[in-house]
């Protein structure tokens, strides 16, 4: 068990409504990761974090923003969602904290998100 | 840019006889190589991973995997199938000097047991 808790798990909203997706990790993990997938897509990274304060985009980041303020919590927010963002998101964390460990990704269980 | 590819959408194998599951990959050093199972509406489950040394990497539940620089391939293997074996494979690649940002994912290959 990687400690690792999204909320909420399920979420119908609609079009144009700001959406924040929660990821709490109990392990005190330096890194952070969201991924979104979508079918005939995989997984695409679309931000992650490096540290409190510290974070980067991926390849998917148009129109998603990320903070980090404290270590376990790592939030993704969508200011305005569109029917595209309709999607299941998946929080990681490495458990190797080092940039250029091998260490792979652990999963959370999931937020899926239906935009209207 | 590093990527994956998973030829197939859906593999089928009778439940007992040998599977496959194949990925090749694109990375521009030596790549660490990881494979993933993921069941109905969970996450992501870590089966195995290649780093460096042997070829032929064990993971979890009985699975394993041959690295083949020459083809640039990482193809998951499985001597006798079972039914619970059936879910989605992930096939990813990560460059070891590519920083902080994560895996690259292929797209997933749907594997069907019958029973």
């Amino acid at each position: 068990d990687a400690g690792i808790t999204q909320s909420p798990r399920h979420k119908v909203t609609e079009t144009g409504t700001p959406v924040t997706l929660r990821c709490h990790q109990t392990e005190n993990h330096r890194y952070m990761y969201w991924y979104r997938q979508d079918p005939g897509h995989g997984l695409r990274l679309i931000h992650y974090s490096y540290g409190v304060k510290d974070t980067d985009k991926g390849e998917v980041s148009d129109g998603y923003s990320v903070s980090r303020s404290k270590t376990e919590d790592f939030l993704l927010t969508l200011e305005s969602a569109t029917s595209s963002q309709t999607s299941v998101y998946f929080c990681a964390i490495s458990f190797k904290d080092s940039p250029v460990a091998p260490g792979e990704l652990f999963f959370g269980e999931g937020s899926r998100l239906t935009v209207l | 840019a590093q990527s994956v590819a998973q030829p197939e959408d859906q593999v089928n194998v009778a439940e007992g006889n040998p599977l496959t599951v194949k990925c090749t990959y694109s990375v521009s050093g030596n790549p660490y190589l990881f494979w993933y199972v993921q069941y109905p509406n969970r996450g992501l489950q870590f089966l195995l991973k290649y780093i460096t040394g042997d070829n032929l990497v064990k993971g979890s539940y009985g699975f394993e995997a041959e690295f083949n620089k020459s083809q640039t391939s990482f193809h998951l293997k499985k001597p006798s199938a079972l039914v619970s074996d059936s879910a989605l494979y992930f096939c990813a690649v990560r460059d070891p000097g590519g920083g902080a940002d994560g895996l690259t994912f292929g797209k997933g290959t749907h594997l069907i047991i019958q029973p």
